[in-house]
């Protein structure tokens, strides 16, 4: 059960956009089509933003959209804002009723 | 609206227990899957455990396979984690969360309760 790997950092303008990548293996996100990304801001509680990929709780602005391609998913935040700035955890379901998590990307609005 | 509640976190010795609660209210818990996950310190999210809507299906991750328990009282709205043996590399901020319901993502989480294991 190892981690899903995401880069450290990513960063961009207001009003631009970014895009964050969670790398796994045909056993976690090439096998299923259960990728979720999370939004957490410091001291609190993560926040759902995409599951299923691509799909987007009721509430979560669509600037939020994720995508998959094989072993890697990808969350694309356009038109970035300030609230925006926050570290971002992709997750996958990996069989078996377990979860497994990225170690983060921390996504800095310039 | 949706609310869940942890509590039991505390300073711990190595080898030592400890059970978390998480009193939910606003759903019918009795519906949905239920999940811990701990988040140590500057460091991503570890799902730890799962437990179905009925409490017979429990699952865990490696790193804490035959220490820890999950169980849920639907009676009294409330999941548990009984945590045995700790270990330093336990210390963390446990969450417990609620299942999207439709789907394997954790749609709402709880404001978190501090383990540490420390001699």
């Amino acid at each position: 059960q190892s981690a899903l790997t995401q880069p450290p950092s990513a960063s961009g303008s207001p009003g631009q956009s970014v895009t964050i990548s969670c790398t796994g293996t045909s056993s976690d996100i090439g096998g299923y089509n259960y990728v979720s990304w999370y939004q957490q801001h410091p001291g609190k509680a993560p926040k759902l933003m995409i599951y299923e990929v691509s799909k987007r709780p009721s509430g979560v602005p669509d600037r939020f959209s994720g995508s998959k391609s094989g072993n890697t998913a990808s969350l694309t935040v356009s038109g970035l804002q300030a609230e925006d700035e926050a570290e971002y955890y992709c997750s996958s379901f990996a069989g078996r009723y377990t979860l497994l998590f990225g170690g983060g990307t921390k996504v800095t609005v310039l | 609206q949706v609310q869940l509640v942890e509590s039991g976190g505390n300073l711990v010795k190595p080898g030592g227990s400890l059970r978390l609660s998480c009193t939910a209210s606003g759903f019918t818990f009795s519906d949905y899957f239920m999940a811990w996950i701990r988040q140590a310190p500057g460091k991503g999210p570890e799902w730890i455990s799962y437990i179905g809507s009925s409490g017979n299906n429990m699952y865990y991750a490696d790193s804490v396979k035959g220490r820890f328990t999950i169980s849920r009282d639907n009676a009294k709205n409330s999941l548990y984690l009984q945590m045995n043996s700790l270990r330093a590399e336990d210390t963390a901020t446990y969450y417990c969360a609620r299942d999207l319901g439709t789907s394997v993502a954790l749609y709402y989480w709880g404001q978190g309760t501090l383990v540490t294991v420390s001699s």
